[in-house]
């Protein structure tokens, strides 16, 4: 699975949009982005994914570029309840398995 | 529907002693997943499986022992337990491997 990167912390003011980023330069060409999230003590959430296009769900939008070797995960606006440490995976649908980096660790502030 | 239930949720052991901590999910998930977290420290894979008898290792197994002998169930075994190993466990799973893990609450695990 291909290796990501991510600043390690952020700051974002509540009601704004918080931009996380991710850097996978050595992505393949049938590997997914995945983001998860985890709230202090809880098991990760599950966030969003995607392959080449641009994904939108009630949680957040996924911004992947043209060479796959970035994404961005938006909030479009960030609450306090957002406050967490997000996870970017890169790996394939099926048949691999899925490990986690460290994270940025977000905090939204009132 | 549950989803992923760990038990216990807390435990404390001391050296040498063994232990198991279960994981039972009801979504007829193929894929499971054990991960430990140290304390401000990101997810490490112990093992994992892809169907009913088949397990591998992850990223830091030793010390630990998987069954898989029905697709719901994905204990972990303690044999020897070490401070070492004192840590948050989770406990995953996830259709074929696609698309979104559904992960458990978690056990906290001290060993003394």
């Amino acid at each position: 699975d291909a290796k990501t990167t991510q600043p390690p912390s952020m700051d974002c003011a509540e009601g704004r949009a918080a931009n996380l980023p991710c850097n996978h330069s050595t992505i393949s060409g049938n590997e997914y982005v995945y983001w998860y999230r985890q709230i202090h003590s809880q098991g990760p959430q599950y966030i969003i994914h995607g392959l080449k296009n641009n994904e939108t769900n009630e949680m957040a939008s996924l911004i992947i570029t043209e060479d796959r070797k970035s994404s961005t995960l938006i909030l479009p606006h960030a609450t306090l309840r957002d406050t967490a440490v997000y996870y970017c995976i890169v790996k394939e649908t099926s048949g691999s398995r899925l490990t986690f980096g460290e994270g940025t660790q977000l905090t939204v502030n009132p | 529907n549950a989803g992923v239930t760990q038990t216990p949720k807390f435990r404390i052991l001391k050296i040498g002693q063994s232990m198991t901590l279960q994981c039972a999910q009801d979504m007829n998930h193929n894929y499971m997943y054990w991960y430990r977290q140290d304390p401000g420290m990101g997810l490490k894979l112990i093992y994992y499986s892809v169907g009913a008898g088949i397990t591998d290792k992850g990223e830091v197994p030793n010390g630990y022992n998987v069954s898989r002998s029905t697709t719901e169930d994905f204990p972990l075994r303690l044999e020897l337990a070490a401070p070492s190993q004192t840590s948050v466990y989770f406990c995953a799973s996830s259709y074929w491997g696609q698309e979104k893990a559904f992960f458990g609450q978690g056990t906290r695990l001290t060993v003394v």
